[in-house]
């Protein structure tokens, strides 16, 4: 089973700056295969991003995704109020695992 | 636009069964695979189980393997998980999610329904 490790758990930031999510896989991955959701409290998750450089339908420019091997990241340039959730990265080039997720909070 | 309606979640005691319908609409499920996926309370994601758009090929987490068993009815618009031997660690909502091609493998979970709470306790 790949493992996927998520960091930081928590990550505190304002409106406007940028954040940066990393998830580690335990063996190479290519990212084809990694996905990454949003998820708000009590709300459903979405889908943000997958394969190299997809975008599921309706989600802004201001996510992107990159990385390679076993090493990961979703970048959230210029963050919205709105942006503020759990996220978590996803592999499917070996079955289905997340990563445990990153909390992104106010500062 | 894409509707996932999943229902039958309840409380079920330690060794006690339950089956989980998902109701969809908005798209053309026969071409679809679908997965479930659960979440315990407070905690992350855990893809459960998928079976491809024609039915033909199931695929489980090892956590479930030998309980539970995924099904669809493609004339109904109906995905379906039964859930036996349950534990209390099964305790979870239990999502339905449209998988983005016809196989399951290598696909990613484009839609999601809202979650059906199952809760395996004495």
């Amino acid at each position: 089973e790949i493992v996927l490790t998520q960091s930081p758990g928590t990550l505190s930031l304002s409106p406007g700056e940028r954040a940066t999510l990393s998830c580690r896989a335990s063996q190479s991955v290519a990212i084809t295969y990694i996905a990454w959701y949003q998820q708000k409290p009590g709300r459903v998750p979405r889908l943000l991003v997958y394969g190299a450089s997809s975008r599921a339908s309706g989600i802004p420019d201001r996510f992107s995704a990159s990385g390679s091997g076993t090493d990961f990241t979703l970048t959230i340039t210029r963050l919205e109020p709105e942006d503020f959730a759990m996220y978590y990265c996803q592999q499917y080039l070996n079955s289905h695992t997340f990563g445990q997720g990153t909390k992104l909070e106010f500062k | 636009e894409v509707q996932l309606l999943e229902s039958g979640g309840d409380l079920v005691q330690p060794g006690g069964s339950l089956r989980l319908s998902c109701a969809a609409s908005g798209f053309t499920f026969s071409s679809y695979a679908m997965s479930w996926v659960r979440q315990a309370p407070g905690k992350g994601l855990e893809w459960v189980s998928g079976i491809s758009s024609g039915a033909d090929a199931t695929y489980y987490a090892d956590s479930v393997r030998g309980r539970f068993t995924i099904s669809r009815d493609n004339s109904m618009n109906t995905l379906y998980l039964q859930m036996s031997s349950l534990r209390a660690e099964d305790t979870a909502v239990y999502y339905c999610a449209k998988d983005s091609g016809r196989i399951v493998l290598r696909e990613v979970f484009d839609y999601w329904g809202q979650g059906a709470l199952v809760t395996v306790s004495s």
